[in-house]
């Protein structure tokens, strides 16, 4: 089957760094892409890998490891703003997302 | 720039009523078109998708069917509703192909929180 698995729930406290993990399972694979949601908010699109390596992108940053099936997303300089639910999707055929981690800033 | 529109915005409807809800999108043509459902602190669900006019794809058999009469429009239905089908649902659009190497980033509507009593 077709999943991605990532941690239910991540907390940290305002300007540290976070890092959410994302590990993909797919029949085929062109790439990982990253959405924000605030509750009851709609997802919003972050960044997306297709190749090996890290994507910056202002405080947060994503990693993609093609050999491994993993990537990550990387928040740094957390601020209170950022606490949402961060979801992780691969390209397959389609986008496939995952079940989201929920992201609390604490100050 | 592009816009994408959904209402309504909340539905509370009984078991076994019809459902109709809209979506449409402004400021880009021939967009691929998706409807998806997210239960209560879960991950999104994708039910359909529409490369153009008339061309609907499913992906979960269920009592939820979809048609898009417009190049940017796009309809979720369901002639019976089931109190499974309570959710927030979402429709998106992607400015690539839906599928294949390209990133096909999607942009999704304010969405609609349907609840069945």
């Amino acid at each position: 089957g077709q999943s991605l698995e990532q941690p239910s729930e991540v907390t940290a406290v305002e300007g540290a760094i976070v890092q959410i993990n994302c590990t993909y399972q797919t029949s085929g694979f062109y790439g990982l892409s990253w959405y924000q949601q605030h509750d009851g908010g709609a997802p919003t699109f972050l960044s997306y890998n297709a190749l090996d390596g890290l994507e910056e992108t202002g405080r947060f940053s994503s990693f993609l490891s093609r050999s491994d099936s993993y990537g990550y997303l990387l928040l740094q300089e957390l601020q209170m703003k950022d606490s949402a639910s961060y979801f992780c999707a691969a390209r397959d055929d389609k986008l496939i997302f995952g079940t989201g981690t929920r992201l609390q800033v604490f100050p | 720039s592009q816009t994408i529109h959904q209402w309504p915005a909340t539905l509370v409807q009984p078991v076994g009523s019809p459902l109709s809800l809209e979506c449409t999108v402004e400021g880009t043509s021939n967009p691929n078109l998706y409807w998806y459902r997210q239960a209560a602190g879960r991950g999104l669900q994708l039910l359909f998708y529409s490369v153009g006019i008339g061309q609907i794809s499913s992906e979960v058999p269920q009592n939820l069917s979809a048609s898009r009469p417009q190049d940017r429009q796009f309809i979720l239905s369901s002639k019976k509703l089931l109190l499974s089908d309570s959710g927030f649902y979402l429709c998106a659009w992607g400015s690539g192909s839906p599928s294949g190497a390209h990133t096909d980033t999607q942009y999704f509507g304010p969405g609609t929180r349907l609840t069945v009593l």
